[in-house]
């Protein structure tokens, strides 16, 4: 089946700092992604929707300038948590459609210290 | 009111038996209809999706989607240990490439 690439699977950063995580489809054109955040015992909530070539909608209460999304060709598509903080450490999940239903990324856990 | 509404659990069901999971939905216009199964640490996986009203079978799971009630279930048969996880139930509108809308999820147990 379709399969999307998430990495990194996790990542520990300092506050203040920036972190970038990519989601690749591998074996379909994406040419929309979606990108979830997700606290513990908590379901999914979506955060941006990024389409090729165009600029990301975000979500109410998501700050764009904070979570930078790129999403530059068919099977690429980015988002950098920029000037992190604790309380941005969590569950981020990307998912695109392939065809058949929707299809996730492994998700990067992402804790601020 | 929510958009996606699941019965919050935990559920737990002994080996072998018949798991139910419920999910209503707000939007009457929704048009898709998934179940993914999330284990602890791990993203989610599709199980089923289902986009007319009825009954859906592959293997053990069975969906269900009744539009007029906008009601959606999942039954799990013969459960399995390995069944035990999240269930999350996703409503999308309209165009399949549109955003999902996503219950908070049903926890089920399956003891030996």
């Amino acid at each position: 089946g379709a399969v999307v690439s998430q990495h990194p699977s996790w990542v520990i950063c300092k506050s203040g700092t920036s972190v970038k995580i990519e989601c690749r489809s591998l074996d379909f054109q994406a040419t929309t992604m979606f990108w979830y955040r997700q606290f513990p015992k908590q379901s999914l909530m979506l955060m941006a929707t990024s389409n090729e070539g165009s600029k990301a909608t975000y979500e109410q209460g998501v700050e764009k300038d904070k979570f930078l999304i790129n999403h530059a060709s068919l099977t690429l598509s980015t988002l950098t948590v920029t000037s992190a903080h604790p309380e941005d450490s969590s569950f981020y999940i990307c998912s695109a459609n392939a065809g058949y239903g929707y299809t996730f990324g492994s998700g990067t856990r992402l804790t601020v210290v | 009111q929510k958009e996606v509404e699941q019965n919050s659990g935990p559920l737990s069901v002994p080996e072998g038996a018949i798991a139910s999971l419920n999910c209503t939905y707000s939007d009457r216009g929704s048009q898709s209809f998934f179940w993914y199964r999330q284990y602890s640490g791990k993203s989610p996986e599709l199980i089923m999706s289902i986009y007319s009203n009825g009954d859906k079978e592959d293997g053990r799971f069975t969906a269900q989607l009744n539009k007029a009630s906008q009601y959606v279930s999942l039954l799990i048969r013969d459960s399995q240990p390995s069944d035990s996880a999240t269930y999350l139930c996703a409503v999308g509108r309209g165009s399949t490439l549109g955003r999902l809308y996503f219950g908070r999820g049903t926890q089920l147990t399956v003891w030996p």
